[in-house]
């Protein structure tokens, strides 16, 4: 069964330093998303990003953040100079669509940990 | 805005029990809803869904129905099992997005008991 893969499984960094979240969305899908979870909290949207741009990003999404697509099957994340507050599992998803009812598939998350 | 709540945890429940975990919105327009789960160490997967009023979602036993009179989407299961311990969100779509964007409410805690 197709899923949405995710690399590392866990990242320690150090404040301040720039971190790079990878994701490999379903290959015939259209939509990819990045949503974060501080622990114990929500589960929060970031961005989404369709035909090679963001199509909506949050608040919390601000210049520190930016997502690319550098080639046909991956999607990342970076954050440019990590705080301590980034900690949280960061998920990535993608859909067919944007529509309303459509599903979208969930990776296993990165767990990451600024220290 | 829209918003989602769901009732707090953790829910502990004996083998065999009845579930509900409550889950309300505030949305306008017409938002599709969505139950996901997230078994240990893993991602989150789609349990079920509904796209419009009175619809009812299924799968492995759980369901959950659209009310938009009370604006709810309670997820209930008649009887549980160890295995269906999780977290468990409720979540929506909003009618107008096109971009496909999830909100998600804070998450219930299930633990079963054999």
């Amino acid at each position: 069964e197709p899923e949405v893969t995710q690399t590392p499984s866990h990242q320690v960094t150090q404040m301040g330093q720039e971190v790079i979240l990878r994701c490999v969305p379903i290959s015939n899908h259209l939509y990819f998303y990045w949503y974060r979870q501080i622990l114990g909290q929500k589960v929060e949207f970031l961005v989404s990003f369709y035909n090679n741009e963001i199509s909506e990003k949050s608040e919390i999404f601000d210049d520190q953040f930016s997502v690319e697509r550098p080639d046909g099957s991956n999607f990342t994340l970076k954050i440019r100079s990590t705080k301590l507050e980034d900690s949280a599992m960061y998920f990535c998803a993608s859909s067919t669509a944007g529509r309303r009812g459509t599903e979208a598939f969930f990776g296993q998350g990165t767990r990451l940990t600024v220290v | 805005g829209n918003s989602v709540t769901q009732m707090e945890g953790p829910v502990t429940l004996s083998e065999e029990a009845f579930l509900t975990i409550n889950c309300t919105y505030t949305a306008t327009g017409y938002p599709s809803l969505f139950w996901y789960v997230q078994y240990p160490g893993e991602g989150l997967q789609l349990l079920l869904k509904a796209t419009k009023a009175d619809d009812k979602g299924s799968n492995k036993g759980f369901e959950a129905t659209y009310r938009k009179e009370t604006t709810s989407f309670h997820l209930e299961k008649g009887s549980v099992q160890v295995s269906d311990s999780a977290v468990y969100f409720c979540a929506l779509r909003h009618g107008s997005s096109n971009t496909g964007k999830l909100i998600f409410g804070q998450g219930t805690t299930l633990q079963v008991k054999p």
